[in-house]
């Protein structure tokens, strides 16, 4: 089946720097990717959506110039958290999916912790 | 993107016993899933509807797109303790892969051998 690899898993980093994240479609092409945050004990928020080549669309709410996402390529989509404070620290999720794929495969999540 | 109804908030049943959970929303839904997430984890889709009406199964869980487009329910029979964890459900109102899910706030289960 389909197969969604983020990385990393966790990660610890010092408030002001940015930290990268990278969602990567293993076996198939993802023409869209979604990203998600998610807060202990709650439900998945939609961040953004990203169509590979073109500009993401982001949620209301959700600050382009701090989450910068970028999807170059039909299997890979990075999410960067730049100048990253304590209240970034979340769990971070990629989904992907393509038109062969009938439901939306989900990466393993990414534990951003901002000290 | 529009939260959906998800009840019940929390479970705690003993192994062997059934569950049900369910999912409404106030808009029409062209596609209902079902996904369980383990703690630290991303989500795993269970089930996907993609008809209203359907009714589908997979192993010990069983799912229904509702007559209305817009509720979901998702039954677990004979639970066991490896169950245990959070459930969500997630609707798409767009034609095509290119639209988000909505997510419901999720189902916590907890099953006592």
């Amino acid at each position: 089946g389909a197969v969604v690899s983020q990385h990393p898993s966790r990660v610890i980093c010092k408030s002001g720097t940015s930290v990268k994240i990278e969602c990567r479609s293993l076996d198939f092409q993802a023409t869209t990717m979604f990203w998600y945050r998610q807060f202990p004990k709650q439900s998945l928020m939609l961040m953004a959506t990203s169509n590979e080549g073109s500009k993401a669309t982001y949620e209301q709410g959700v600050e382009k110039d701090k989450f910068l996402i970028n999807h170059a390529s039909l299997t890979l989509s990075t999410l960067t958290v730049t100048s990253a404070h304590p209240e970034d620290s979340s769990f971070y999720i990629c989904s992907a999916s393509d038109t062969s794929v009938y439901g939306y495969t989900f990466g393993s999540g990414t534990r951003l912790t901002v000290v | 993107g529009q939260q959906l109804n998800q009840s019940p908030q929390s479970m705690f049943i003993q192994e062997g016993e059934d569950v049900s959970m369910n999912c409404t929303s106030s808009s029409i839904f062209n596609t209902w899933l079902w996904y369980k997430q383990d703690p630290g984890e991303g989500p795993v889709l269970l089930i996907a509807l993609y008809k209203a009406g359907e009714l589908t199964s997979n192993g010990r869980l069983t799912a229904q797109f509702g007559i209305t487009r817009k509720d979901s329910f998702l039954n677990i029979s004979a639970s066991i303790p490896s169950d245990v964890g959070i459930y969500f459900c997630a609707g798409r109102s767009g034609g095509n892969s290119g639209y988000a899910l909505n997510f419901g706030k999720g189902t916590s289960l907890l099953v006592t051998p």
